[in-house]
């Protein structure tokens, strides 16, 4: 079955501290795995692509395909990102469609 | 360029009623999905299109249909709103590998 985890619903660290946003999937294949970002009723952004392998805001993520993992991580938390971050998975050949875990809201503290 | 914009932001329904949410996008995209956002489960997609006049179920269909007559719009209706139907919906659009692109949501509660 194809399951995205998230295993934290809360995140709270403070500002300057390191962050790493957990994500565990399950897939039989090569899928494509992004993650999502959604400000306070906002709509949801595209933060990261793991085909593209680039750093934006300071967030990283690596694909661990050993470990089935693709955790986000940013080495000096900011106010300003405070947001629910959302992992997702894409499938080969589904219509591009997304399977999402269920969110890791992050409270990054002055 | 307006991305993907959704109509209404907001709506109150009655058990019972009807209604459809209109989805547009302006980036000529060929893929085009309706999500809910409800607590605790992240986004759960409810169908989806993959071209022009073709829809297909996505993870939670039951209690929703959908149509797609013109590439740039998705519509997605409620024949008969329940409770279990208030959440946040999204729209979204894709084309090649770069991610969907998200509608600004619309909050419909049903009481």
């Amino acid at each position: 079955a194809q399951r995205v985890t998230q295993p934290e619903k809360l995140l709270s660290v403070f500002k300057g501290a390191p962050v790493e946003l957990k994500c565990n999937y399950s897939y039989s294949g090569s899928p494509e795995l992004f993650w999502y970002v959604q400000y306070s009723r906002q709509r949801l952004q595209l933060l990261l692509r793991h085909i593209s392998r680039e750093s934006i805001k300071g967030f990283t993520a690596d694909l661990n395909k050993g470990e089935t993992s693709f955790h986000l991580k940013k080495p000096f938390a900011q106010e300003e990102d405070s947001a629910m971050y959302y992992c997702a998975l894409s499938g080969y050949n589904q219509g591009g469609k997304l399977i999402f875990g269920q969110g890791t809201e992050l409270s990054v503290k002055p | 360029n307006a991305g993907v914009t959704q109509t209404p932001k907001f709506r109150v329904l009655k058990t019972g009623q009807s209604m459809t949410l209109l989805c547009a996008q302006d980036m000529n995209h060929e893929y085009m999905y309706w999500y809910r956002q409800d607590p605790g489960m992240g986004l759960r997609l409810i169908h989806y299109s993959v071209g022009e006049g073709t829809t297909a179920k996505g993870e939670v269909p039951d209690g929703y249909n959908v149509s797609r007559l013109k590439k740039q719009n998705f519509l997605l209706g409620l024949e008969s709103a329940a409770p279990s139907q208030t959440s946040v919906y999204f729209c979204a659009s894709r084309q090649g590998l770069v991610g969907q692109f998200f509608g600004p949501g619309t909050r419909l509660t049903v009481l």
